[in-house]
């Protein structure tokens, strides 16, 4: 079974602070994703990777940035934390370049920014 | 520019009865759609896909959905509902045209099956 394990799931974090989500695959996935859900609104991409050391910026970048340096890990990262950040974020990932590939997704880490 | 939507915010049904839950979707070539549950507090599950072939497409948990091009609808379905259905369901596409770009989601239904 594919496993995407997101490390931290439950975090609390002051105004200001610089904040690390860490996802980690063990598939050897090429195609990672950070996803923010809210209700209402449904899943919104942040950002995504095709490959080691490549990031692009999904629909809603602003405030995150992503690293990725080693093919199995995903990190977001929240450069100044808001509480307008405050959110469910899930981690994803897939196979290779056909677009039929299923996308599995981690347990969700919930963020509260105080 | 490819977009997915779900028309119910909500879905109750009795437990026993079939439910559905609805997904429209637009694309400019071919879609592949997806059908994704998620439990409380819990990541997304992968529930099913249509990528080609036979329009009924079954999956998980005795779910099924079918594809119906002319509607530009991919509905899932089930037979007779239990409690432990109840979740949220989001349905996702991706068009055949924009190649391995990521799933674009609905905001997702939440079912309800009643005891």
């Amino acid at each position: 079974d594919v496993k995407v394990t997101q490390s931290s799931r439950y975090l609390v974090k002051r105004t200001g602070e610089k904040v690390f989500l860490e996802c980690v695959q063990d598939m050897d996935h090429e195609n990672m994703f950070w996803y923010r859900q809210d209700p209402g609104l449904g899943l919104r991409l942040i950002y995504f990777s095709y490959d080691v050391k490549m990031k692009e910026k999904g629909d809603i970048p602003e405030g995150y940035s992503v690293s990725r340096e080693k093919k199995e890990r995903f990190s977001l990262i929240l450069e100044s934390a808001s509480t307008n950040q405050t959110s469910m974020y899930l981690c994803a990932s897939s196979v290779g370049q056909t677009p039929g590939n299923t996308i599995y997704f981690g347990e969700g880490s919930w963020l509260t920014v105080v | 520019a490819q977009s997915v939507a779900q028309p119910e915010d909500q879905v109750k049904v009795a437990e026993g009865n079939p439910l559905t839950v609805k997904c429209t979707y637009s694309v400019s070539g071919n879609p592949y759609l997806f059908w994704y549950v998620q439990y409380p507090n819990r990541g997304l599950q992968f529930l099913l896909k249509y990528i080609t072939g036979d329009n009924l497409v079954k999956g998980s948990y005795g779910f099924e959905a079918e594809f119906n091009k002319s509607q530009t609808s991919f509905h899932l379905k089930k037979p007779s509902a239990l409690v432990s259905d109840s979740a949220l369901y989001f349905c996702a596409v991706r068009d055949f045209l924009s190649g391995n770009t990521p799933l674009v989601f609905g905001k997702g239904t939440r079912l309800s099956v009643i005891a």
